[in-house]
């Protein structure tokens, strides 16, 4: 079965602090993606990454960065947190270059609450 | 806009009876479709998906159907067990595009 691994399921941050969230994939996976899930707006996508050291802005980029340096390993940064940012990351890859055709397998997720 | 949705925010059946999930989509371009289950404190995990060239797909005690003609896509589990407790989300995809588009999604209760 893929795996895909969210380094921290709980994080707590100050405002202001850049933060890092970690993901890794087991599956060789082309694709990867970042996305925040709040109550009643469902799953946004921040950014995805079709493969090593490219990115493409999702729809709510703005506030996050990304970086890819190796295939299995996609972190997501927060330049410098905001309460507005409290939300539930998740990570997931899907095979395949591009998009389309293959579901997406999703990591566990990472609460993050910034005080 | 692009949407997919779901007409039952909730859903509440009796454990052994057949659960029917809705969603509707609205890109008549998508050309995939995909069901995931979400339990409390986990991520999305994908159930079964379908292609638009097909109608129906079954797999182990889950059913998706597609109905392309008015848009309308729908989940059906089998002897609804306790363990099928979770929100269930429909998602598309246009394979010339590069985004998923997730529904909202349905809570499914089973009553022991």
């Amino acid at each position: 079965d893929v795996k895909v691994t969210q380094s921290s399921r709980y994080l707590v941050k100050r405002t202001g602090e850049k933060v890092f969230l970690e993901c890794v994939q087991d599956m060789d996976h082309e694709n990867m993606f970042w996305y925040r899930q709040d109550p009643g707006l469902g799953l946004r996508l921040i950014y995805f990454s079709y493969d090593v050291k490219m990115k493409e802005k999702g729809d709510i980029p703005e506030g996050y960065s990304v970086s890819r340096e190796k295939k299995e390993r996609f972190s997501l940064i927060l330049e410098s947190a905001s309460t507005n940012q409290t939300s539930m990351y998740l990570c997931a890859s899907s095979l395949l270059r591009g998009r389309g055709n293959q579901p997406q397998h999703f990591g566990d997720g990472t609460r993050l609450s910034i005080l | 806009g692009e949407s997919v949705g779901l007409h039952l925010p909730t859903l509440s059946v009796q454990e052994g009876d057949n659960s029917i999930i809705n969603c509707a989509y609205s890109n008549s371009a998508s050309d995939y479709f995909i069901w995931y289950k979400q339990e409390s404190g986990k991520g999305p995990q994908f159930i079964i998906d379908i292609r638009s060239n097909m109608d129906k797909r079954q797999g182990q005690r889950v059913t998706v159907l597609l109905n392309k003609t008015v848009k309308h896509l729908s989940l059906q589990i089998a002897a609804t067990q306790p363990g099928d407790s979770a929100v269930y989300f429909c998602a598309e995809e246009n394979t010339g595009g590069f985004k998923t588009i997730f529904g909202a999604g349905t809570r499914l209760f089973v009553k022991a």
